[in-house]
């Protein structure tokens, strides 16, 4: 069964504290795996796509990288600006019906 | 105005009551999505049109009607919902399907 798991569901950070979040998953055949933001009150807003083992991929103080098992979205010397949720999402196969999100981790950077 | 738009923002009904979710998207994009939000749970796809398929999730109860006119307007239409209904409801557009989705803020559904 194709399962994409987060962690830690929330995680509290001092600002300059860096860190990092983990989106685990189980599918057969990886087309895409994709890291969204969701502020509260809003809709998720896109933030990376990795499609291969080893591909990194940077924006400020975010980098995510992707293994063969997992992913991970690094915060470096986070700022409050950066308290949001964090949502991890996978496509396995083609289709519409087959992309599969995570529940996300709940991120608080406190001054 | 850019984006994907919805409306209303907040909704609350009765169970008896009818409505509808309106979704605009002015992306140029091919495919859109309903998904339903809720808590500590991962966002459950319920429609999706494109110029490809309609996909329907089977586990959607028929109380749930979309319709899709056009490329940029998606609709939900509800009707005699249940409490547990009561969620976030986010439309989705993409240029192509399932990559890197555009989502609207959501209409915040309360079912009395």
């Amino acid at each position: 069964e194709d399962q994409v798991t987060q962690s830690p569901e929330a995680l509290r950070l001092q600002e300059g504290e860096s860190s990092s979040l983990n989106c685990s998953y189980t599918v057969s055949g990886l087309r895409g795996l994709f890291w969204y933001r969701q502020d509260p009150g809003k809709g998720p807003e896109f933030l990376f796509t990795l499609y291969s083992a080893g591909e990194e991929k940077e924006k400020e103080r975010l980098k995510a990288t992707l293994t063969k098992k997992e992913s991970f979205l690094h915060i470096t010397a986070p700022k409050p600006e950066d308290s949001a949720t964090y949502l991890c999402a996978v496509q396995a196969g083609a289709g519409a019906n087959n992309l599969f999100f995570g529940t996300g981790t709940r991120l608080t950077v406190i001054p | 105005e850019t984006g994907v738009t919805q409306t209303p923002r907040h909704l609350v009904m009765g169970m008896t009551n009818k409505k509808s979710l309106k979704c605009e998207q002015h992306l140029g994009h091919n495919a859109m999505y309903w998904y339903k939000q809720s808590a500590k749970k991962p966002l459950e796809l319920m429609f999706v049109y494109s110029l490809e398929e309609r996909v329907e999730n089977n586990s959607v109860p028929s109380r749930f009607s979309p319709e899709c006119p056009n490329s940029s307007h998606l609709f939900l239409h509800l009707h005699t919902l249940q409490p547990e209904d009561s969620a976030l409801y986010l439309c989705a557009s993409s240029m192509v399907t399932n990559e890197k989705l555009f989502f609207g803020s959501g209409t915040q559904l309360s079912v009395l």
